[in-house]
């Protein structure tokens, strides 16, 4: 099976702007979490999506934002950006529906600078 | 609250020695799932081994063992025989809820 991908894979904005990145699961994963690394914060948790339902949120702002399509891909959207959200973020997917814990398997990031 | 802590910002080790990184975490929950997840410099998140806490069974895969007190709130790994490939920066993460808490992480170096 192919892994998890992310697209695009380098990203450089502005302040102010918005973005949008992309998360493809593995062939027949439906949930897919968000997740930003920052060498100050460290690895924290932004959100998971189930079935196009976010179905946890971690203490990021609205700016924050994300959806999920039918194909269980998810988008995740940063409006106005700011400095401090320069980041890896990091997609990773899992069954989701198994009723306990499934392993978690992540993409190879989108590295977002912020000038 | 859920939290992860990893003493060790960095460690090293000769090539086809055995090294252990150390974590202990916090948490109410009972059952609950406990991971270990190597990062490369390519920045790839990769699983090396999970533990659920219901099992008293050590997790075991290939040169990769932990040692889990559950009692202690531990979860150390154990890397024998380390190859110069397995240089990178280790995560110990929870689960709960379906999202994962990550400590701070331990980068290791192994030597030649």
């Amino acid at each position: 099976k192919a892994g998890v991908t992310q697209t695009p894979r380098y990203l450089i904005k502005t302040r102010g702007q918005q973005v949008t990145l992309s998360c493809s699961p593995i062939s027949g994963h439906r949930s897919v979490s968000w997740y930003q690394q920052t060498p100050g914060q460290g690895l924290q948790f932004l959100f998971e999506y189930f079935s196009e339902t976010q179905r946890n949120k971690g203490n990021f702002p609205g700016r924050f934002s994300g959806r999920q399509f039918s194909n269980s891909r998810s988008e995740m959207n940063v409006s106005t950006l700011e400095l401090g959200d320069s980041a890896l973020y990091l997609c990773a997917s899992s069954p989701g529906d198994s009723g306990s814990t499934d392993t978690q398997y992540f993409g190879p990031g989108t590295r977002l600078t912020v000038l | 609250a859920q939290t992860v802590t990893q003493s060790q910002p960095e460690m090293s080790v000769q090539e086809a020695e055995t090294v252990t990184l150390s974590c202990t975490y916090d948490t109410s929950e009972n059952n609950y799932y406990l991971f270990w997840y190597k990062q490369p410099p390519s920045r790839q998140m990769i699983l090396v081994i999970r533990q659920e806490a219901y099992k008293q069974q050590n997790a075991t895969e290939n040169r990769f063992s932990v040692n889990f007190q559950k009692a202690a709130k531990s979860f150390s790994l154990k890397i024998s025989d380390s190859q110069l490939g397995d240089t990178a920066m280790y995560f110990c993460a929870l689960e709960y809820g379906n999202k994962l808490v990550f400590g701070a992480g331990t980068i290791l170096r192994v030597k030649s």
